[in-house]
Formats: structure tokens, C-alpha cells, sequence
């Protein structure tokens, strides 16, 4: 069975600031996506980034960043400079080739950030 | 808008009725899938369909609740004689762009449907 395990269940972090955001994951499928999602309290989930398992380089979307570490089995998003508007709901998902047929998330407990002025 | 929207943004039942949501995912996607998220937890995978044929679904959903997809389009899920335990956000999804490998497919979702059973 797959796992994804976010231990951080809240944040806080200053404007313009940094913030690093923990996912581990727990799989037996050999090939496999990761995928971060933002969830304002609005309630729609907005994706941000996308990793693939035999991914040589860590993916980049403009302030979003993953820092995978396979051996490891984790996937941690950092977001640089943050903003006001980053305050939400962050969850990490992931998808297997065998296990999940390339088609449903397990989405982790997901990690809630506010970003103060 | 070209997104995945979904009717009603919120419903209000009694206990024992039944409910039906409706979810219209980004038309170019062929593939749809139904999550239920209950209050700080991340969303559960409910079942999923491709064009209409529902080709999964989870130990979660029970036999009160019934998804279709009649024509590879919409989607309906209801849920019959309704717990206060069913009381949730149900979100929809779409994915399968052409051209996309599936491997990278990014999930779209909708902006989730709250349900209060009381």
C-alpha cells in the first residue's frame, strides 16, 4: 500500500521569506508521480508542481520548488519569497503506475500556512 | 470559464434523504474522478471514470452511493438515504489531455461540493 505522510500541520512564515514544506511517501511501485497542491480556504484545489520518479532534476515553477530526494522517499516543496496570498492548505499526492494505474491520488493530510505581514 | 464546475457549491440535507451532485469537467478531458475530503484531512479517492466506464472504486463507497457518467461527459454522484456521517466537501476532478503522457497528467479540479447532513 502507498502512504504519504506530512508532519507538519501548520505553519507560520514572514513575507518575502522562505518556507519548506515536509512530504514523505512510503511506495513499492517502481515508477511514480508526486504532486503538490494549494488549497485556499475557498476550497478548490489548485495544482503547483509536478515531479516524476525517474526525473533526473528537481522541478521548478517559478516560486515553487521540489526538492526530491528518492533514496529518501521524500518530496519536499519550498516556496521562495513568500506572499500573503500563499496563506493556504498545502497537500502532497501521489500517484503510481501499478499500484494506481496512472489514475487516482493518495493525497497526504496536507500542511496549513500563514503567512504573516 | 473553462475549468471543472460542479452544482450545488453547497447542500443542506436531512438525514435520510437523498442527494445528487453533478460535476462537468474540462471538455477536452476524458477522464473524471470523484474525492471526498471531511475537515482537515486530505482528499480520499471515491471512484473514476474513463469516457463511461467507471473502471474503479473504493472500499469507501458504499452502496448508498452511485456515480455515472452516462455519456463520457457529466457526471452524477448521488448518495441515498444520507448519515450525518457523509457530511464532507465532494470534489471533482478531470484529467487525459491528448497528447499529455499519462505519467505527467495533472488532475483539474472543480471547487468541490460542501455537504451538511444534519
Amino acid at each position: 500500500a502507498q502512504k504519504i505522510t506530512q508532519t507538519q500541520p501548520g505553519m507560520f512564515v514572514q513575507e518575502k521569506e522562505a518556507v519548506t514544506l515536509d512530504c514523505t511517501y512510503d511506495t513499492s511501485d517502481p515508477s511514480y508521480g508526486l504532486f503538490w497542491y494549494k488549497q485556499p480556504s475557498s476550497g478548490e484545489m489548485i495544482f503547483l508542481i509536478y515531479q516524476g520518479s525517474y526525473d533526473q532534476q528537481n522541478a521548478t515553477e517559478g516560486r515553487y520548488s521540489l526538492n526530491f530526494q528518492k533514496a529518501r522517499k521524500s518530496a519536499n516543496l519550498v516556496i521562495s519569497a513568500s506572499q500573503l496570498g500563499d496563506s493556504a492548505m498545502y497537500f502532497c499526492a501521489m500517484r503510481g503506475a501499478l499500484t494506481d494505474s496512472w489514475g487516482k491520488f493518495q493525497f497526504g493530510a496536507g500542511t496549513q500556512v500563514v503567512v504573516t505581514p | 470559464d473553462t475549468g471543472v464546475s460542479q452544482d450545488p457549491r453547497h447542500k443542506i440535507t436531512k438525514r435520510g434523504q437523498n442527494v445528487t451532485f453533478r460535476c462537468d469537467p474540462i471538455s477536452e478531458h476524458n477522464r473524471l474522478y470523484w474525492y471526498r475530503q471531511t475537515l482537515g484531512q486530505g482528499p480520499e479517492f471515491l471512484t473514476y471514470f474513463q469516457n463511461e466506464a467507471q473502471l474503479e472504486k473504493s472500499r469507501l463507497l458504499s452502496d448508498r452511493f452511485s456515480a455515472e457518467r452516462p455519456k463520457g461527459s457529466f457526471s452524477t454522484l448521488e448518495i441515498q438515504r444520507t448519515e450525518q456521517g457523509d457530511s464532507a466537501m465532494y470534489l471533482c476532478a478531470s484529467s487525459g489531455l491528448r497528447g499529455i503522457p499519462l505519467d505527467q497528467e495533472t488532475q483539474y479540479f472543480g471547487p468541490g461540493t460542501r455537504l451538511l447532513v444534519l
